[in-house]
């Protein structure tokens, strides 16, 4: 089984709408969450890290299930700008895998106008 | 630096050459980790290191792949004897820490290396 679960999309929302991503991870015992965005051909670069509590960056919500092992991400208004692949990622918090990300496959998001 | 470099941008090998891959991580940064993304968002880790020493090198398929990453000059990693299912690209990551606050931690990722294998 993938350390990180996750649907691929593709999405594709008009300008405005608001979309959500979702990844399951399988470690029970991990601590820290992220999602990176990466643009077609680049670096990933991150996004924001997911916090027990939820938290919320501008546009950008991100929630964390414990329980279910879960990860959201939810985009508000949607630009132009943000079409990029979305990454969920795990990074590892024990033993020789500490800091060691686990990513999932993405979910590629496309806006149009 | 205040970006992790990664040279050459692209590289292309024929099958069974030897392919060489470098980074200069963020200056302070401990951290400095590789990691293999093959077609469209496989993300597979290599090796990290903490400074010179080899971190954990677990995910790197030994026969043919080796890293180093020497005081005073870029990491590097090495791959002998290419073969076609190595095209890839490898992007290599620093950070300053490991553990702490997610602040401290963020891996900061280079451009990639992309390595064609024909």
């Amino acid at each position: 089984r993938k350390e990180v679960e996750q649907d691929p999309g593709p999405f594709n929302v008009p300008e405005g709408a608001t979309v959500a991503f979702n990844c399951t991870y399988s470690n029970s015992a991990s601590q820290s969450f992220f999602w990176y965005r990466q643009d077609c051909r680049k670096e990933p670069k991150l996004l924001m890290s997911v916090y027990s509590s939820g938290n919320e960056d501008g546009r950008f919500t991100a929630q964390l299930n414990r329980a279910s092992q879960y990860i959201s991400l939810l985009i508000r208004d949607s630009k132009l700008s943000d079409s990029a692949t979305y990454l969920c990622v795990v990074k590892g918090d024990r033993g020789s895998t500490l800091g060691r990300l686990y990513f999932g496959r993405g979910t590629q998001l496309t806006v149009w106008p | 630096g205040e970006e992790v470099a990664q040279t050459p941008k692209h590289l292309v090998r024929g099958e069974g050459q030897k392919a060489k891959l470098y980074c200069a991580p963020i200056k302070g940064h401990s951290y400095v980790f590789w990691y293999q993304q093959v077609l469209k968002n496989e993300f597979k880790f290599l090796i990290s290191f903490q400074n010179e020493n080899v971190f954990d090198e677990t995910g790197m398929p030994k026969e043919r792949f080796s890293a180093k990453c020497l005081p005073n000059s870029p990491c590097s990693l090495e791959i002998q004897a290419t073969k076609l299912e190595d095209s890839a690209v490898y992007f290599c990551a620093s950070s300053q820490s490991i553990a702490g606050g997610h602040s401290s931690y963020e891996q900061y990722f280079g451009p990639g290396t992309r390595l064609t294998v024909t």
